[in-house]
């Protein structure tokens, strides 16, 4: 079947644009994560949905950030201002439940470039 | 709060010989560990889980870790390295509520 997608997988910006990130999950999963990974570190968490809400949301790294998801499954990541230092790639993943040790499959990301 | 640390950023191996990546963590309460494999322009993939079942668990493509509380450690192995064992793997750690914490990341170079 379909895996989690991403779009775009490049987005080049220039600093204070707004930029907008999409994820779909695999079909039937209610939870979506959000990661961030900068260039020689791991995935860092920003935030996560069970549904349409946002359960957790203490990854985002200031107000700029702000993700959606209104219909349970799509969801979008929007960054207003970007500078810089938010160049990165940025992950979606989504799992069939929240329990711990569900399993959290990852779209291939969105590779960001603020210039 | 949870961390990981992985030892070494690069790991070169010839085909053929072992394979063995360092994972560390640090948690509180009992942890659900994992191992993720990242190839070139792709997502992250799920090789293997550790989730209180047994302590030496077994993924795909070979590899296999063993939980080790004693040591904080659970490192990944394989026997016999392929070169389409190259890429970068992460460990990462999940405790109490289900994201995950990543380490840095082991980049493994099979050289035939």
């Amino acid at each position: 079947g379909a895996g989690v997608s991403q779009t775009p997988s490049n987005k080049v910006t220039e600093k204070g644009k707004y930029v907008e990130l999409r994820c779909d999950p695999i079909s039937g999963h209610t939870a979506l994560y959000w990661y961030r990974q900068s260039l020689g570190q791991g995935p860092e968490f920003l935030i996560y949905f069970q549904g349409t809400g946002a359960a957790d949301d203490s990854g985002l790294p200031n107000d700029r950030f702000f993700a959606v998801r209104p219909e349970g499954s799509v969801s979008t990541l929007k960054i207003q201002r970007t500078e810089r230092g938010d160049s990165a790639v940025y992950l979606c993943a989504s799992s069939l439940g929240t329990a711990t040790q569900e399993t959290q499959y990852f779209g291939p990301g969105t590779r960001l470039l603020v210039l | 709060a949870q961390s990981v640390t992985q030892l070494g950023s690069h790991v070169s191996v010839s085909e053929g010989a072992l394979v063995l990546l360092r994972c560390n963590y640090s948690s509180s309460v009992p942890p659900y560990l994992f191992w993720y494999v990242q190839y070139p322009n792709q997502g992250l993939q799920l090789l293997l889980k550790y989730t209180s079942a047994a302590t030496l668990v077994k993924g795909i493509n070979g590899f296999e870790a063993e939980f080790k509380k004693s040591e904080t450690s659970f490192h990944l192995t394989k026997p016999s390295a392929h070169m389409s064992d190259a890429a970068e793997y992460f460990c990462a750690v999940s405790v109490g509520y289900s994201t995950l914490t990543f380490g840095k990341g082991t980049m493994l170079l099979v050289s035939p």
